[in-house]
């Protein structure tokens, strides 16, 4: 069965102090692994779409990797406005694009 | 920018109604995506749909759920006889010509179930 588990599940950061968010999947046929962020009570805004074993992506103080069995989202000297629920979700070649979500790690960076 | 929207965005129903939600999705997208999240939860997926048919549905899409496109622009999700498990947030998605790529989420639709 394809499955997500993200840890941790919540994570206080000083303003400045980078930090690691980790994806860990299984998956039969991994076409493509994402990152969304969710703010209270808003739809996930997409992040970042990797494909295949080595690729990174960055954004701002962003920044995902990925290998064979998990992804990780870097985040370097957050600042307080990147407080959020960070999600992680799997898309198999076997199946019709449904993604499959971790169940998110909320991130709240204190000033 | 081209964004998905989603109305109402609260709909309180009692138990047994029909409830109907809307979505647009973004205009030059082909695959279509309702999700769900109960309070504190997962994002669930209930049901994809290409041209003008389901193409994968989950355990959660029962006979109660039907999705439909009955126009160019707009994709609905009803739920026939709500129950109060149903209550959560519901989200549409739509994704590009590929629909292999990323899927763009709208703001979605709390519904609360009484």
């Amino acid at each position: 069965e394809d499955q997500v588990t993200q840890s941790p599940e919540a994570l206080r950061l000083q303003e400045g102090e980078s930090s690691s968010l980790n994806c860990s999947y299984t998956v039969s046929g991994l076409r493509g692994l994402f990152w969304y962020r969710q703010d209270p009570g808003k739809g996930p805004e997409f992040l970042f779409t990797l494909y295949s074993a080595g690729e990174e992506k960055e954004k701002e103080r962003l920044k995902a990797t990925l290998t064979k069995k998990e992804s990780f989202l870097h985040i370097t000297a957050p600042k307080p406005e990147d407080s959020a629920t960070y999600l992680c979700a799997v898309q198999a070649y076997s199946n019709t694009g449904k993604l499959i979500f971790g169940q998110g790690t909320t991130l709240q960076v204190k000033p | 920018e081209p964004e998905v929207t989603q109305t109402p965005s609260h709909q309180v129903t009692q138990m047994g109604q029909e409830v109907i939600l809307r979505c647009v999705p973004i205009s030059n997208h082909l695959y279509f995506y309702w999700y769900r999240q109960i309070l504190g939860q997962k994002v669930e997926f209930l049901v994809s749909f290409y041209n003008n048919e389901i193409s994968e549905k989950s355990e959660i899409f029962d006979d109660q759920f039907s999705v439909e496109r009955p126009d160019g622009s707009n994709f609905t999700l009803k739920i026939r006889s709500t129950k109060l498990e149903d209550s959560a947030m519901y989200f549409c998605a739509s994704s590009d010509l590929t629909g292999r790529g990323e899927q763009y989420f709208g703001p979605g639709t709390r519904l609360t179930v009484t």
